[in-house]
């Protein structure tokens, strides 16, 4: 059974850019979650989609927002880059909402910002 | 702000001996509360979750709530050098909206062979 799987792996950008990445979750699951992870904050909740609907935002700026498609796949898009966002990007997805139950975390996508 | 706090650590704990870890959290609404272990360089993975007060074991792996103090930790008996890693407390929050998983900072749990 394939895993949570991430696209790309590493990218990096200039501030001021965009950029997307995607998330596809495992097989059969509804769910899926973004987190950003850095060193000084931790893992820190972005989103949650179920069913295509996203059911919870994290504490980040509009710049941050993300989609989920009828097969469950789920993007992410950071508009401005700035220096700041450089992290890992982390994907998740669970058979049920997050409040239910195990999360299934892809490898990451890891954005440098210069 | 819904908050969830770890000892950042490290803890150290010699081989064999049992590694206890903990975590509080801030919003009396949650209902279900998970341990995820993360390697150096991995992503996390799930390793307990727990729903009722008390106790609940796996294998080496013990943990416990208590809902009244707010208090949630993590046992390993017979630490192992493999269970080396820094352990996630997430905390699911109720109400939805800009609360939906919170996850502590990480406590950084070296056994010592």
């Amino acid at each position: 059974k394939a895993g949570v799987t991430q696209t790309p792996r590493y990218l990096i950008k200039t501030r001021g850019q965009q950029v997307t990445l995607s998330c596809s979750p495992i097989s059969g699951h509804r769910s899926v979650s973004w987190y950003q992870q850095t060193p000084g904050q931790g893992l820190q909740f972005l989103f949650e989609y179920f069913s295509e609907t996203q059911r919870n935002k994290g504490n980040f700026p509009g710049r941050f927002s993300g989609r989920q498609f009828s097969n469950s796949r789920s993007e992410m898009n950071v508009s401005t880059l700035e220096l700041g966002d450089s992290a890992l990007y982390l994907c998740a997805s669970g058979l049920g909402p997050i409040k239910t139950g195990e999360l299934f975390f892809g490898e990451g996508s890891r954005l440098t910002v210069l | 702000q819904k908050e969830v706090e770890q000892n950042s650590g490290p803890l150290s704990v010699p081989e064999g001996a049992i590694a206890s870890l903990n975590c509080t959290y801030s919003d009396r609404g949650s209902q279900s509360f998970f341990w995820y272990r993360q390697y150096s360089g991995k992503s996390p993975e799930l390793i307990m979750s727990i729903y009722s007060n008390g106790d609940k074991e796996d294998g080496r792996f013990t943990a416990q709530l208590n809902k009244a103090s707010q208090y949630v930790s993590l046992l390993i008996r017979d630490s192992q050098p493999s269970d080396s890693a820094t352990y996630l407390c997430a905390v699911p929050h109720s109400g939805g909206g800009a609360d939906g998983l919170t996850f502590g900072k990480g406590t950084h749990l070296i056994i010592q062979p």
